[in-house]
């Protein structure tokens, strides 16, 4: 199975500053024949399911905001919260969608310092 | 819009069985690969199986494989989740989750509690 790791497990960020959270793929989960990152991230509230965000790395999913943006490829992906708001606190995984187990990354907890 | 309702949680024995239903409505069911997740109690997210559009072909984690089955009867936009031989670490909510790839549609959950 490809094992996903998020760093850091958690982070506090001020009203309106940037957060940044990686995700490391142990497979290169780039798909050459169609040249797309097959990564994914969701951000779950407490007490909601989880929502997606992201898609092929860096396509967001309609109706999330443009501070929202994922980057990267190969084996190593960003998600950016570009001004960190309130309703952004949440918990965040990155997923591999390239294969079966689709496995998730152990989430980061995104925190208001 | 996509909705995906969950049900069949509860409280069963170690051992014991359960089957877990999501109706789907809002999509073209028969067109969409569906997984169930699952979230133990303050932990992340854990794919536990996933099935094509037609049933033919179904996948499991490690950790479920022989006591887990999915199956789905497309005719009612049901997906099911079969569970067996369970046991206290299989205590979490479960999710029906749509999506080939990346995962655009989940249910609210259902919780399955294992306990003596």
């Amino acid at each position: 199975d490809i094992v996903m790791t998020q760093s850091p497990d958690s982070l506090a960020v001020s009203l309106g500053e940037r957060a940044t959270i990686n995700c490391k793929s142990s497979h290169n989960v780039l798909y050459s024949s169609n040249n797309k990152n097959y990564l994914a991230w969701y951000q779950q509230k407490s007490g909601q399911p989880p929502r997606l965000l992201i898609y092929w790395a860096s396509i967001r999913e309609s109706g999330v905001p443009d501070r929202f943006s994922g980057s990267g490829s190969g084996t190593d992906f960003t998600l950016t919260i570009s001004s960190l708001q309130a309703e952004d606190v949440a918990v965040y995984y990155c997923q591999q969608h390239y294969t079966t187990p689709r496995t998730f990354g152990q989430g980061t907890k995104v925190e208001v310092k | 819009e996509v909705q995906l309702v969950e049900s069949g949680g509860g409280l069963v024995q170690p051992g014991g069985s359960l089957r877990l239903s999501c109706s789907a409505s809002g999509f073209t069911f028969i067109t969409n690969f569906m997984h169930w997740v699952r979230q133990a109690p303050g932990k992340g997210l854990e794919y536990v199986s996933g099935i094509t559009s037609n049933g033919g072909d179904t996948y499991y984690a490690e950790s479920v494989k022989g006591r887990l089955t999915i199956s789905r009867d497309n005719s009612n936009n049901t997906l099911y989740l079969q569970m067996s031989s369970l046991r206290p670490e299989d205590t979490a909510v479960y999710y029906c989750v749509k999506g080939p790839y990346y995962m655009d549609g989940w249910g609210k959950g259902t919780t399955v509690t294992v306990s003596s």
